[in-house]
């Protein structure tokens, strides 16, 4: 089944750890999408990418990084987390025109103590 | 700035009767409206989408969506509200010749018994 895949779901650690959150998905689409949703539920884009080797900073600038190696695979990067970091991180994907939709994975709720 | 407005951050309704989510928009041009739902611990799944053509777009779970050009909307509604909508709704916009997504602070709507 053609889907989207986020992993950890939960994430509690502590200061300073290098941490990837990862996203995977089947559905083939070649965009891929990183949002930052803060606790006043508000999402924000942060990094997206059209392609393999293709990346983008979002509207809301972010210490994270993303790599695109693999078409359906994305993975956020924070080298060294802080509790600033705590938020959920949504991943999504869409197919290659402006009209597609863009769909969701369950999202990474990460807390950083 | 392009932005989207959802005026009401809870809208409660008795199951059984019909429910309307509010959604205004401020972009230029001819815009792409989505609307998105998030159940707790959840990612955003997909409700309907406006691109062109018929001003009133039929989507999942008995939802639909007026557009209305003129008054710069884009209001959710279902004739008659389960308890099991109840849950957070995302109204996003993209604006023309883009597949960024700005999405609106979110409702949450509560279908009481």
């Amino acid at each position: 089944e053609a889907d989207i895949y986020q992993t950890p779901r939960y994430l509690v650690i502590g200061t300073g750890k290098k941490i990837t959150l990862e996203c995977s998905q089947t559905m083939g689409h070649d965009k891929m999408y990183w949002y930052q949703q803060d606790p006043g539920m508000e999402l924000h884009l942060i990094h997206y990418s059209y392609g393999v080797n293709s990346t983008e900073k979002g509207d809301l600038s972010s210490e994270s990084t993303v790599s695109r190696i693999r078409t359906e695979h994305f993975p956020l990067t924070l080298e060294s987390a802080r509790p600033s970091h705590t938020s959920q991180y949504l991943c999504a994907s869409s197919d290659t025109g402006v009209t597609d939709t863009q769909y969701f994975g369950p999202g990474t709720r990460l807390t950083v103590l | 700035a392009q932005s989207v407005a959802q005026p009401e951050d809870q809208v409660n309704v008795a199951e059984g009767n019909p429910l309307t989510v509010k959604c205004t928009y401020s972009v230029s041009g001819n815009p792409y409206l989505f609307w998105y739902v998030q159940y707790p611990n959840r990612g955003l799944q997909f409700l309907l989408k406006y691109i062109t053509g018929d001003n009133l777009v039929k989507g999942s779970y008995g939802f639909e969506a007026e557009f209305n050009k003129s008054q710069t909307s884009f209001h959710l509604k279902k004739p008659s509200a389960l308890v099991s909508d109840s849950a957070l709704y995302f109204c996003a916009v993209s604006p023309p010749g883009t597949d960024k997504l700005i999405f609106g602070t979110g409702t949450r709507l509560q279908v009481f018994p």
